[in-house]
């Protein structure tokens, strides 16, 4: 059974660094790419990047090229999504989810990972 | 950026309606339009790839049509469940981005 499991809610204050997971079982991770996407409360759904774990080719939204960092380590099966400064405006759900090729869709979603930044 | 905009943003219909969504992209995405349904609190759920391709598990009430630019997702006899968010999304090309949604609301 193809599962992705994120890591859990974070509570953080601004300027601090985060880093939150998606563990994937039940595939072969190095051979599908993992995209991560944002949903402030309320608001709807925004693309952020994709990574292929099996050689690391990352592409991201400009409107988060800078802002994030999305990473894998493919001997745990594992993609992260990682901040270095969060703000406010950084408060959101984030999902992970799974994509087989470059032009397939999300098929299998984390959980999502509630992130929020607040003094 | 291809840009991505559903229309309407929100809508309302009853049991047994039939409804449709569109989506509609700012340049050729050819076939690689995905809609996908969110229930409040809730993960998104795939229900149709490349235009027109039932997702495994998706009741055949639901159908997806278009190319290039326009795209349609159809509702053939409204259920309880249907109530939800639709999105759109093109992945075509970098950045593989979403439509704003619609909002399906119970008449």
């Amino acid at each position: 059974e193809v599962q992705l499991m994120q890591s859990g809610p974070e509570v953080t204050k601004p300027g601090e660094s985060l880093k939150i997971s998606c563990k994937a079982s039940g595939y072969s991770f190095s051979t599908y790419w993992v995209g991560w996407v944002r949903q402030v409360s309320g608001k709807g759904l925004e693309w952020m990047g994709i990574i292929y774990p099996g050689d690391s080719d990352t592409r991201y939204s400009p409107s988060f090229q800078g802002q994030v960092t999305i990473s894998a380590d493919k001997s745990i099966s594992t993609a992260y999504l990682q901040w270095d400064g969060l703000t406010a405006s950084d408060t959101a759900v984030y999902y992970c989810a799974r994509q087989e090729d470059i032009v397939a869709p999300f098929d299998y979603w984390g959980q999502g990972t509630p992130v929020i930044v607040s003094s | 950026d291809i840009h991505v905009t559903q229309s309407p943003s929100s809508m309302s219909a009853s049991i047994g309606d039939r409804v449709t969504f569109s989506c509609r992209t700012s340049q050729s995405i050819l076939k690689y339009l995905n809609w996908y349904q969110q229930k409040p609190g809730k993960t998104p759920k795939l229900l149709i790839y490349a235009a027109s391709t039932l997702q495994d598990g998706v009741p055949s009430r639901f159908s997806g049509s278009g190319f290039g630019t326009d795209f349609t997702l159809t509702i053939n006899g409204l259920q309880p469940d249907d109530f939800a968010t639709y999105y759109c999304q093109q992945s075509f090309a970098d950045p593989r981005g979403f439509g704003q949604g619609t909002n399906l609301e119970i008449k």
